[in-house]
């Protein structure tokens, strides 16, 4: 298995452009999680879904941030428009239920916003 | 919500001594508790994790105790090894699809 893909693994952008990131969770895995770190504020949670469901998004600092996961194996997050406070390493993680149901990240996107 | 507090926030030992890392949390609801170990650039990784249902779980030179009475859980890594240096993050959650809580992050510096 590849393990959880995101794409890109670096952006740099320009404040006021929209910015897309990219998820792939392992096959067979029915949660998503996407996180994200800063020196500030440590590894925090920003929105996950079930079954292709948000079900939390209480994390999602405001209304610039969006999230969608069409199917099992695909989820963005997009931010429009991108302010430099937005800056950080955003992880996408996937578990599966039953009795082995660790959270596995991906290698995480470096968002950087001039 | 849960709240996770980690300390110390930074470590560092001889190569060859014991870490200890200790982590508590607030919410009784919380079952599932992870340890991962992030390089610098890199993803945090799974290292161990334990369930509610164990107070200890071994694994190599790792091993992770919970006491669910005081709400705490800690880490300790024996004969550590300079490849050990790393950022330490523990986390809590009531079970492992719902989303983790971190602690802040310890980081390890092992001297050879």
């Amino acid at each position: 298995d590849a393990g959880v893909i995101q794409s890109p693994r670096h952006e740099v952008t320009e404040m006021g452009q929209e910015v897309t990131l990219r998820c792939k969770p392992i096959s067979g895995h029915n949660s998503l999680f996407w996180y994200r770190q800063t020196m500030m504020r440590g590894l925090e949670l920003l929105i996950y879904f079930n079954n292709n469901v948000p079900i939390d998004d209480s994390g999602m600092p405001e209304d610039r941030f969006s999230a969608k996961m069409p199917n099992a194996s695909f989820s963005t997050l997009k931010i429009q428009p991108s302010e430099p406070r937005d800056s950080a390493v955003y992880f996408c993680a996937s578990s599966s239920e039953g009795p082995h149901y660790e959270q596995y990240f991906g290698p995480g996107t470096r968002l950087t916003v001039t | 919500g849960e709240n996770v507090e980690q300390h110390p926030s930074t470590l560092s030992v001889q190569e060859g001594d014991s870490a200890v890392i200790k982590c508590t949390y607030s919410d009784s609801a919380s079952n599932y508790f992870p340890w991962y170990k992030q390089e610098l650039g890199k993803r945090p990784q799974l290292i161990i994790d334990i369930r509610s249902n164990v107070g200890e779980k071994k694994d190599q030179r790792i091993a992770v105790t919970l006491n669910k009475t005081a709400k705490h859980f800690s880490l300790h890594i024996t004969e550590t090894q300079p490849e050990d240096s790393a950022v330490y993050f523990c986390a809590a959650t009531p079970s492992g699809n719902t989303p983790l809580v971190f602690g802040k992050g310890t980081r390890l510096s092992v001297i050879a």
